[in-house]
C-alpha cells in the first residue's frame, strides 16, 4: 500500500502558486520524499525530492515539515501546462529488494485560466 | 538524456494469447519496474527487478511474469491475456544509492479483446 495521503483533486488559478500537500506520517529516517507528475497520456515525470531540508529547482519547491510527517510541493506560478496528476512518494534507494517504488493515486491539479 | 523505450505504444491482442511487453533502457540502471495504470487506481506496481535475473513481486503480480536476462531489457509477459488486463502499462528505471530519480517510458496501451 502507498505510504502517502494526498487530496484527490485541487484547482489553481493560472499565474498563482499551487500548493500541493502530502501526508507521510509513517516515514522512516532514511526515506526520501519524491514528487512526480503525469500529464495526460504521458509517462510520469520527476519533479523534485528531499530528505529533511527544503529543496528548490527550476520546476518547483519542496517544503518538508520539521517532523517530516508531511510536505508541500509548490509550483510558484502555475500555468495551464501544469495541469496533471501529481504523485508524492516516500522511498529509500537501498539495495536489492528494498528498491520498490510505490505510487498512490495522486492529486489531479487543474489550473484554471 | 535517459532513454526508456517501450516496444509498442498501442497493442491489441486476443484473449488467451501470450503477450510480451518489452522495455529497454540506455542508462545502465540496476532497477527496472513494470506498472499498470487504470482510471481511478493510479499506478500499481506489478513486478520490479534490481539486477539481472533478479525479480520481486509488486502489489499485483497475478497473471504476469517477467524476464530480465540482460541489464538493459526488462520484459513483462502475460501468459494468457484476459480482458481484465486491458490497461496502460508503464516501464521505469532507476539506479541505486544516493538520492536519484526514476525515469519512465511513454507507456503501452494494451487492449485485450
Amino acid at each position: 500500500d502507498a505510504k502517502t495521503t494526498q487530496p484527490t483533486s485541487m484547482d489553481c488559478a493560472e499565474g498563482r502558486a499551487a500548493n500541493l500537500p502530502c501526508n507521510h506520517s509513517t516515514i522512516s529516517g532514511n526515506e526520501y520524499v519524491y514528487w512526480y507528475r503525469q500529464i495526460h497520456s504521458q509517462g510520469p515525470q520527476y519533479i523534485i525530492h528531499g530528505l529533511k531540508n527544503n529543496e528548490t529547482n527550476e520546476m518547483a519547491s519542496l517544503i518538508i515539515t520539521e517532523d517530516r510527517k508531511s510536505s508541500t510541493l509548490i509550483l510558484p506560478h502555475a500555468t495551464l501546462r501544469d495541469t496533471a496528476v501529481y504523485y508524492c512518494i516516500v522511498r529509500v534507494w537501498g539495495g536489492g529488494a528494498t528498491n520498490k517504488l510505490i505510487f498512490g493515486t495522486g492529486t489531479l491539479l487543474a489550473v484554471q485560466p | 538524456d535517459v532513454k526508456v523505450t517501450q516496444s509498442s505504444r498501442y497493442l491489441v491482442k486476443r484473449t488467451g494469447e501470450k503477450v510480451f511487453l518489452e522495455c529497454v533502457q540506455d542508462m545502465d540502471h540496476e532497477n527496472m519496474f513494470w506498472y499498470r495504470q487504470d482510471p481511478g487506481l493510479g499506478l500499481r506496481l506489478i513486478y520490479f527487478s534490481y539486477d539481472v535475473k533478479m525479480k520481486e513481486k509488486g502489489d499485483i503480480p497475478e497473471g504476469y511474469s517477467v524476464s530480465r536476462e540482460k541489464k538493459e531489457r526488462f520484459s513483462l509477459i502475460l501468459e494468457s491475456a484476459s480482458t481484465n488486463q486491458t490497461s496502460m502499462y508503464l516501464c521505469a528505471t532507476g539506479t541505486v544509492g544516493g538520492n536519484t530519480e526514476a525515469f519512465f517510458g511513454q507507456g503501452t496501451r494494451l487492449t485485450v479483446v
